[in-house]
């Protein structure tokens, strides 16, 4: 069965950087693009992030622009999400998602979720 | 940026009712249109997706509909594991945007 497990959340200080994993299973993962959405306590969902397949491209929210790098190892069947430059903002939950199957209209949603890995940033 | 909107933000409704949630997109999105059901400290789960067709294993009481800009969820009769914030979503361009959700909750 599809299984996505983030880690890798914790406290930080803003203006320090944290690294998010999220380890797939279950599912050819290099078959699927995959999104970072994050959740603020009490707040709705944001999408932050998405890493094509292959890698070959990357799309950010505004709000993480130039301070979040998103990569993959399909090797691993791992993606990860940089994460610099922090403010009391990017407090949240953060969810890796998956992209759902190939469609000939290149349109994908969010088919699987992780649980999700809390991230607070607070001096 | 395409904006999302849900109404109502709230929903209150007894376990049988039938409960209708909005959403509208800012421009046309087709029918690249997701909602998703999330329970207190959980993950969201996929309930629509294309506006209209129901991901799998998802009871029959839930159906989506519409297309453009306009959409709707409806729960034809209100389960007690149906009461959760709902989450509209487009997939029509990046960046990828939600509704700011809707919360059934008990009456």
């Amino acid at each position: 069965q599809v299984r996505l497990v983030e880690s890798g959340g914790g406290a930080v200080q803003p203006g320090r950087s944290l690294r998010l994993s999220c380890a797939a299973s279950g599912f050819t993962f290099s078959n699927h693009g995959m999104h970072w959405v994050r959740q603020a306590p009490g707040k709705g969902l944001e999408w932050v992030a998405i890493i094509w397949y292959d890698g070959s491209n990357k799309y950010y929210a505004d709000s993480v622009k130039g301070r979040f790098t998103i990569s993959r190892d399909n090797s691993e069947s791992t993606m990860f999400l940089q994460m610099n430059s922090l403010r009391a903002e990017d407090t949240a939950v953060y969810y890796c998602a998956r992209d759902s199957p190939y469609d000939s209209s290149g349109s994908y949603y969010f088919d699987y979720w992780g649980q999700g890995t809390l991230v607070t940033v607070s001096a | 940026d395409i904006q999302m909107t849900q109404s109502p933000s709230t929903l209150s409704a007894s376990v049988g009712d039938r409960v209708t949630i909005t959403c509208r997109a800012s421009q046309s999105i087709s029918s690249r249109l997701a909602w998703y059901q999330q329970k207190p400290g959980k993950a969201p789960k996929v309930l629509i997706y294309k506006a209209s067709s129901l991901a799998s294993g998802v009871p029959s009481r839930f159906s989506g509909s519409g297309s453009g800009t306009e959409f709707t969820l409806t729960i034809s009769s209100l389960q007690p594991d149906d009461f959760a914030t709902y989450y509209c979503q487009q997939y029509n361009s990046y960046p990828r945007t939600f509704g700011q959700g809707t919360k059934v909750e008990i009456k």
